[in-house]
């Protein structure tokens, strides 16, 4: 099984600045990863496939990234609707795993 | 627009059978690139995949789970199902139903559309 390990766990920011979330896969996924975005109550959001291309409807301010094993979720600047939880994602092959989530809250 | 909604009981008994459906509206449930899936979240924890299933019947589950599981289809309803035997408290969580991609030699793609999520309790 994949494990995908995110860091921070929290990232306390305020409107404005740049968020930097990290995903790190065990082993190789190539571009295979996607991040999610989960509010309180809600579904969960696609915002980044195949590490760097963003889902329908998804402002250019968030982006992804890749170097290896390692993926960077980027909010470049923070509005007040992106406080919530983000996760990634393999889906490189079975079984689908995800990284433990990271929390960005208000600062 | 697709939708997905997930349906059924809210309270489960432990060593019972946990039986959900997903209704999908906007869209056929047969589609040639797309699996059909259940994830699920416990109470303040992260996501765990539990298992998916093309519209043919072909299906692919989580390890730790395969053997209390089963995720049929129907599709003459655009409906599909978990079962989950045997339940205890651990596994109390919120099931979402899911659509994800499928790509060359049936592996998996992204999750694009999820349902709300149905809270199910396991207690006596």
């Amino acid at each position: 099984e994949m494990v995908l390990t995110q860091s921070p766990a929290t990232l306390s920011l305020s409107p404005g600045e740049r968020a930097t979330l990290s995903c790190r896969a065990r082993q190789g996924v190539n571009s295979n990863l996607a991040w999610y975005q989960q509010k309180p109550g809600q579904g969960l959001r696609l915002l980044i496939y195949e590490a760097s291309n963003r889902a329908t409807g998804i402002p250019d301010r968030f982006s992804g990234s890749a170097s290896g094993t390692d993926f960077t979720l980027t909010i470049s600047s923070l509005e007040p609707e992106d406080f919530a939880v983000y996760y990634c994602q393999q889906y490189n092959n079975w079984p689908l795993t995800f990284g433990g989530g990271t929390k960005v809250e208000i600062k | 627009h697709l939708q997905l909604q997930e349906s059924g009981p809210g309270l489960v008994r432990p060593s019972e059978t946990l039986s959900l459906t997903c209704t999908v509206s906007g869209g056929s449930i047969i589609t040639t690139n797309h699996y059909w899936g259940w994830i699920r979240q416990s109470p303040g924890k992260g996501l765990e995949w539990v298992g998916s299933i093309y519209h043919s019947g072909s299906t692919y589950y989580s390890p730790s789970l395969q053997r209390r599981l089963t995720i049929p289809v129907d599709t003459s309803k655009n409906q599909f199902f978990l079962k989950l035997t045997s339940v205890t408290a651990a596994d109390t969580a919120v099931y979402y139903c899911a659509r994800h991609g499928r790509r060359y030699g049936a592996l998996p793609r992204e999750i694009d559309s999820w349902g709300q999520g149905i809270l199910v309790s396991v207690s006596s």
